[in-house]
């Protein structure tokens, strides 16, 4: 396994339209976060999966923004209606999870650039 | 919520000499503190972490500091190299949650 994943690398789209993006994750991790990144910016948290549930979610995801990760391995970020101010990179991270161990590291994807015209 | 700055917002060094970002963080409740190496148009890649039972950790040329008094971590690169060039970020992440939240990042230029 090389490490996580996203599709597509990059997405222009109209304002308007929906977009979805995928992220897999490390294959043994099972826990998955959705970050935001805007230029000049650090990532920002959107929410986070341990396996299929979502377990927390940040007040920056609005009502437009859904997130799933139906069988606790990819995870899929949807985007209605689409807005200018949604132009930014899209970052998935993963970690490992094992109850009464304390595993903190999240290893990040290489993002989705979104580009709203 | 918690709040993390950094300084400074860019620095360039000589190859081989020292650079050292600092970040300060406001949630008492954070204890764990990794920092991250993004180059452009790749994602956050993580090079070291400290933890808050820890003071400092050492890893090649790459040392964190924390100073959980004052509410404030440093990252410390000797030796520097063209390759380290990039931006960095620290963050911090409160005991029970999952969310990280990142500084606004450092870029540094080692000048060869």
């Amino acid at each position: 396994d090389t490490g996580v994943s996203q599709d597509p690398r990059h997405k222009i789209t109209k304002r308007g339209q929906n977009v979805t993006f995928r992220c897999d994750p490390i294959s043994e991790h099972n826990r998955l976060y959705w970050y935001r990144q805007t230029l000049g910016q650090g990532p920002e948290f959107l929410t986070y999966f341990q396996n299929e549930a979502q377990l927390e979610k940040s007040r920056l995801l609005s009502d437009r923004f859904s997130a799933e990760r139906p069988k606790g391995s990819f995870s899929t970020l949807e985007i209605q209606r689409t807005e200018q101010g949604d132009s930014a990179m899209y970052l998935c991270a993963s970690s490992s999870f094992i109850a009464g161990e304390a595993s903190y590291e999240q290893y990040f994807g290489p993002g989705t650039r979104l580009t709203v015209t | 919520g918690e709040n993390v700055e950094q300084h400074p917002s860019t620095l360039s060094v000589q190859e081989g000499d020292s650079a050292v970002i600092k970040c300060t963080y406001s949630d008492s409740a954070s204890n764990y503190f990794p920092w991250y190496k993004q180059e452009l148009g790749k994602g956050p890649q993580l090079i070291i972490d400290i933890r808050s039972n820890v003071g400092e950790k050492k890893d090649q040329r790459i040392a964190v500091t924390l100073n959980k008094t004052a509410k404030h971590f440093s990252l410390h690169i000797t030796e520097t190299q063209p390759e380290d060039s990039a931006v960095y970020f620290c963050a911090a992440k409160p005991g029970g949650y999952q969310k990280v939240t990142f500084g606004t990042g450092t870029k540094l230029q080692v000048i060869p």
